[in-house]
């Protein structure tokens, strides 16, 4: 069972636009979502996170909205460039646990 | 800081071989943990350890046994390789103290070939 899922495991997108990757998830206890970052041959880094409480987190070029009421969630990079070219994984965690339930990633490639 | 680290990098074993995969982390961080990664399956945790002494079953355990060895080292062995063990291992260490959303940092991986 699947609880965090990312239906796209792959996006190509040109340089300079923004890209956007998604991820859903099934369980309501989910209340902090993380995305993190791999790329090859390497261990994934933290990228950016949200609690449920609120409903989107800036970070510089990266953007996390959730909309709880679709259990859905979304990363949003602008400009897009190419050392984002990577694979892109959401993960969600329940309250007191610091457990991460990971989905299957998205491999994004920016298109110079 | 070295952050975490895993040994070995890669590893080839026979059907039947035993190994351990090594782990250890210089944050003085509490929590650790072992993924394996395979093809379309994304991350699934094996085991996890809160804190020194204490360990428990992830998604993932038939086949693997951990040990926490202290604060910084946290091993994982095999004890009978099977090719569906076939995987990248990747140990991972976080320090939030049990607060959700801590985030977790990676090792750089062991690729484990089984044949």
């Amino acid at each position: 069972d699947q609880q965090v899922k990312q239906n796209s495991p792959s996006l190509s997108v040109q340089e300079g636009r923004i890209s956007i990757l998604n991820c859903d998830y099934t369980n309501s206890m989910f209340d902090y979502f993380l995305w993190y970052k791999k790329y090859p041959a390497e261990g994934p880094t933290f990228l950016i996170s949200i609690s449920s409480i609120k409903d989107k987190n800036e970070d510089g070029r990266f953007t996390v909205f959730l909309n709880k009421s679709a259990k859905h969630l979304s990363l949003h990079i602008v400009p897009s460039q190419p050392g984002d070219s990577a694979v892109y994984f959401c993960a969600a965690s329940t309250g007191g646990n610091e457990k991460l339930t990971f989905g299957t990633g998205t491999r994004l490639t920016i298109i110079p | 800081n070295a952050g975490v680290t895993q040994t070995p990098k890669f590893q080839v074993l026979k059907t039947g071989q035993s190994m351990t995969l090594q782990c250890a982390q210089d944050m003085n961080h509490n929590s650790m943990y072992w993924y394996r990664q395979d093809p379309g399956m994304g991350l699934r945790l094996i085991y996890y350890s809160a804190s020194e002494g204490t360990t428990d079953k992830g998604e993932v355990p038939n086949g693997y046994n951990v040990s926490r060895l202290n604060k910084r080292e946290f091993s994982l062995r095999l004890e009978s390789a099977a090719p569906s063990q076939t995987s990248v291992y990747f140990c991972a260490s976080s320090g939030g103290g049990g607060r959700p959303g801590s985030r977790q940092f990676f090792g750089p991986g062991t690729r484990l070939t089984v044949l």
